[in-house]
């Protein structure tokens, strides 16, 4: 069976501080992967998107990037983090346009 | 551009039936779905619609009209566990989901 992992879940870092998200699946091969934020009471904002190794589609600008080293690893990272970084983290993959499986997720405050 | 509209917030009593309206406005359209999530939570997937009609699935089911553009999530039997955020998300080509706020659903003895 497939399953998501995510970590760390929980992180607390200083304004200006760096950022590494790690997200592993298992199970599948080729899935497509998406990092998602979902700040207090709104909706998942969709961050950055991969279909294949190395390929990364970036949906907002901001000062955050994604990495997709290995086929099942996936990568959210910052160089310098803002307060308004702060939020709830979200990998999740699917085949095709179907369901989204998401991991625990990794709940960041800049402070 | 692109919008997703749910209600912020719902209260129903154990026992009952609910619906949690959705309406949207997409540039494209390649599928709705209806998550869970409890707080602190990651969602989880409960349904999904890509023609006009009712899809059932145990003590939920989810309707849509792509017509209106309109879409809803109902819940039988309610239970405290039921007690969630539940998102509308919609598939706007591609690889692009994208969700509502989420409408927190309380049910009450």
């Amino acid at each position: 069976s497939q399953t998501i992992h995510q970590w760390p879940a929980t992180l607390v870092q200083p304004v200006g501080s760096p950022l590494s998200l790690e997200c592993t699946v298992e199970g599948t091969s080729n899935p497509n992967l998406y990092w998602y934020r979902q700040a207090a009471g709104r909706g998942l904002q969709l961050l950055f998107y991969s279909v294949g190794i190395g390929q990364i589609s970036s949906e907002v600008p901001q000062n955050l990037s994604a990495s997709r080293p290995q086929d099942r690893q996936f990568i959210l990272s910052s160089k310098k983090l803002l307060l308004s970084d702060s939020g709830f983290y979200l990998c999740a993959w699917n085949v095709d346009t179907g369901e989204l499986f998401f991991g625990e997720g990794s709940r960041l405050t800049v402070l | 551009g692109q919008n997703i509209d749910q209600p912020t917030e719902m209260t129903a009593t154990e026992g009952a039936i609910v619906q949690i309206n959705c309406t949207y406005q997409t540039s494209g359209f390649n599928g709705l779905f209806w998550y869970q999530q409890h707080a602190g939570e990651a969602p989880t997937f409960l349904s999904y619609n890509v023609l006009d009609g009712l899809e059932e699935k145990g003590r939920f089911s989810s309707f849509l009209s792509r017509s209106k553009g309109y879409s809803y999530l109902l819940l039988k039997e309610l239970q405290m566990k039921d007690s969630a955020s539940y998102l509308c998300a919609v598939n706007t080509g591609g690889f692009k989901t994208i969700f509502g706020a989420g409408t927190r659903l309380f049910v009450k003895a």
